[in-house]
């Protein structure tokens, strides 16, 4: 089983659909996690942060995790043709050591059609 | 504030040749990352490096691959005798500090062996 699974998708929606992106993992470790944003030939951008289990929200965008399942999601409301991108999760253990190395999911390639 | 600056952008190497690709951190930053990303992967890494110092080559291939964080000048990632299969985007990015949430990543080498 790989540390992090990620469903590459692709994804399609409608401009103005709710899109949820999901990720699991099975290190147990994992306590920091992040969803990044990769537009086509650029690099990641970070988009969410949370620690540990619970919600945070960042206007369209809420980011989920729930340790006691290893499942972690994001959420886009109201999506936009601009949100087309690959979403990449990424994890990490505590710092120092190579748990302090971040682990990324495979990426999920989103399409929002106006 | 630049970002992190990776050159160059597009790289193309006969088997056999030398790959150099660098990578310029934040300014403030002192703690690097490269992360290689093969077609329909996700991002992995290979190495982390402090200035002068490597702190983690765990994900680097044993042989051929070498990383380094002079005290002055970018961070190199150095490819010998490039084959086919190391055709992919190599990404760097840098952190203040080891900890925290995620790292800022530069728009990668797409490094493509002939």
């Amino acid at each position: 089983q790989k540390e992090v699974e990620q469903d590459p998708g692709p994804l399609s929606v409608p401009e103005g659909a709710i899109v949820s992106l999901n990720c699991t993992y099975s290190n147990s470790a994992f306590q920091y996690f992040m969803w990044y944003r990769q537009y086509s030939r650029k690099g990641p951008e970070l988009l969410m942060y949370t620690y540990s289990s619970g919600n945070k929200e960042d206007g369209r965008f809420t980011a989920q995790v729930d340790k006691s399942s290893k499942y972690i999601s994001l959420f886009i409301r109201d999506s936009q043709p601009s949100d087309s991108a690959t979403y990449l999760c990424a994890m990490r253990g505590r710092d120092g050591g190579s748990q302090g190395n971040l682990i990324f999911g495979k990426g999920t390639k989103l399409s929002v059609k106006p | 504030n630049a970002g992190v600056m990776q050159n160059p952008r597009h790289l193309v190497r006969r088997r056999g040749q030398e790959a150099r690709l660098r990578c310029s951190p934040m300014k403030g930053h002192s703690h690097v990352y490269w992360y290689r990303q093969l077609p329909e992967e996700g991002l992995k890494f290979m190495v982390y490096l402090q200035k002068e110092n490597i702190i983690d080559e765990s994900g680097m291939p044993k042989e051929r691959f070498s990383a380094e964080f002079p005290k002055e000048g970018p961070s190199i990632l150095r490819i010998q005798q490039v084959v086919r299969g190391d055709s992919a985007a190599y990404f760097c990015a840098s952190s203040q500090d080891r900890g925290g949430y995620g790292y800022t990543f530069g728009s990668g080498t797409r490094l493509t062996v002939v």
